[in-house]
């Protein structure tokens, strides 16, 4: 089993841009799909990107997802940061038996 | 447009068994796994397992075998999942989740509360 390490929060000004990262700790990151999950308190998980950086419709493209095959990590940017962006956000990935999630970070938009 | 709807809250004592419903709704039942994942109090989410509802095939995460059960019922569109032995670390909230393809999971139920306590 691998796991996907990512900060536990971070903080930024509302018009700035932050960068959450997700590492795997075996494997390739490029070798599943990473998906990134956004979970507002009381409400149930939303994806905000799938398949490493395909945003579904009606996500705004403030978010877009990357790769970086040199740390084995994927991110996810978030730019012009807006008060209802604040919410927990996980990464998530898979091999050919589990699914993995990482721990999550608490945006707070201050 | 799909939709998953849980059953209610629950509350168990320890040594107890829980039983989660989840129906669907908005999308042919047969043509998606369905996955289990449950966020325990301030702790992330945590993935407990697969079924295919068309044949009722499992795959369960490693640290609930022997504990978990997840079932498929066609004629309602539902999925259940039955977990046992439990202990206060099992107080968490329970997802249910449709693999909308790639493991990219989509939508997922409002979640059931469930509670263990003495």
């Amino acid at each position: 089993n691998f796991m996907l390490t990512q900060p536990h929060s971070v903080s930024e000004s509302p018009g700035r841009t932050i960068t959450i990262s997700c590492t795997r700790s075996s494997g390739s990151i490029a070798s599943n799909y990473v998906q990134w999950y956004q979970r507002r308190p009381g409400s149930s998980p939303t994806t905000v990107i799938h398949e490493h950086n395909q945003r579904p419709l009606g996500v705004p493209d403030r978010f877009s997802g990357s790769l970086d095959t040199s740390s084995n990590s994927a991110f996810l940017t978030i730019s012009g940061l807006r008060t209802e962006d604040e919410a927990d956000y996980y990464c998530q990935s898979y091999d050919s038996s589990h699914v993995v999630f990482g721990g999550g970070t608490k945006l707070t938009v201050l | 447009q799909a939709q998953l709807v849980q059953s209610g809250a629950e509350v168990r004592k320890p040594g107890a068994s829980v039983k989660v419903s989840c129906k669907a709704s908005g999308y042919t039942f047969i043509d998606y796994y369905v996955h289990w994942v449950r966020q325990a109090p301030g702790q992330g989410l945590e993935w407990m397992g697969i079924i295919n509802p068309s044949d009722g095939t499992t795959q369960y995460a490693q640290q609930f075998q022997g504990r978990v059960s997840m079932t498929s019922d066609t004629p309602t569109n539902t999925v259940h999942m039955e977990l046992s032995s439990l202990t206060s670390g099992d107080t968490a909230i329970y997802y249910c989740t449709k693999e909308l393809r790639e493991h990219r999971f989509d939508p997922w139920g409002q979640g059931t509360l469930v509670t263990v306590s003495s």
